[in-house]
């Protein structure tokens, strides 16, 4: 079964802190990987998508690893702000050798409070 | 340049009724997928419209269906709601191609309350 793991389910730190999310996935037949934001009762913002031939992405103060062999990706975030808090969702595409199953596959999220 | 939107925004129901929800793309989006997304968990994949085609469904009974329409906008329809399809409903849109999805952009969701 394809399934994404979130760890952290909650993480609360000071601003200015640098911290990591996790994400893990079965089966590393993967396309790509997404890491989105959610805001409280809100839409979902894409905030980098890793294909599966790169091993990380970089915007910002964000930083996105993929590792398909320990089925694996990190979120790293710098230098952490109060507008930062929010929930952090990893989405994983995967597919098989008759190409990508075209949906994403969802962790249940880590939420994140940046204290001021 | 409008991003992906939805509406209703919100919508309350009661048991055994029928809703349809609704999406417009991304301008240049041709595809479009729908997610549930249950309070505190991720969200569930639904199924994905490309080209007027249902081309990925999600473990979602037939009471939930869908169609895309010649400009790409899309409707969900579910029949015989449930007490369990309280959720918050999300259109996704993206560039269609064979055989991956590009990056998804998502719209702000209707959130169903089935009573």
């Amino acid at each position: 079964k394809q399934e994404v793991t979130q760890i952290p389910a909650a993480l609360s730190v000071p601003e200015g802190e640098n911290l990591v999310l996790n994400c893990s996935f079965t089966d590393s037949a993967i396309y790509n990987l997404q890491w989105f934001r959610q805001d409280p009762g809100k839409g979902l913002t894409s905030l980098l998508l890793i294909q599966s031939s790169q091993r990380e992405q970089t915007s910002g103060r964000l930083n996105a690893s993929l590792d398909k062999s320990s089925g694996r990706s990190t979120l790293y975030i710098a230098a952490s702000q109060p507008g930062d808090s929010a929930t952090y969702l990893c989405a994983v595409e995967y597919g098989d050798s008759g190409g990508s199953n075209y949906k994403l596959t969802f962790g249940k999220g880590t939420l994140l409070t940046v204290n001021p | 340049d409008a991003g992906v939107t939805q509406s209703p925004t919100h919508l309350i129901k009661t048991r055994g009724q029928q809703v349809t929800l609704r999406c417009s793309p991304k301008s240049g989006h041709d595809t479009v997928s729908w997610y549930q997304q249950a309070l505190g968990q991720g969200p569930q994949f639904i199924f994905q419209y490309y080209e007027e085609e249902e081309r990925q469904r999600g473990n979602f009974p037939d009471r939930f269906s869908g169609h895309q329409f010649p400009n790409y906008s899309s409707e969900l329809n579910v029949n015989a709601l449930l007490l369990g399809d309280s959720a918050l409903y999300l259109c996704a849109s993206s560039f269609g191609s064979s055989g991956f999805t590009d990056t998804q952009y998502f719209g702000p969701g209707t959130r169903l309350t089935v009573l």
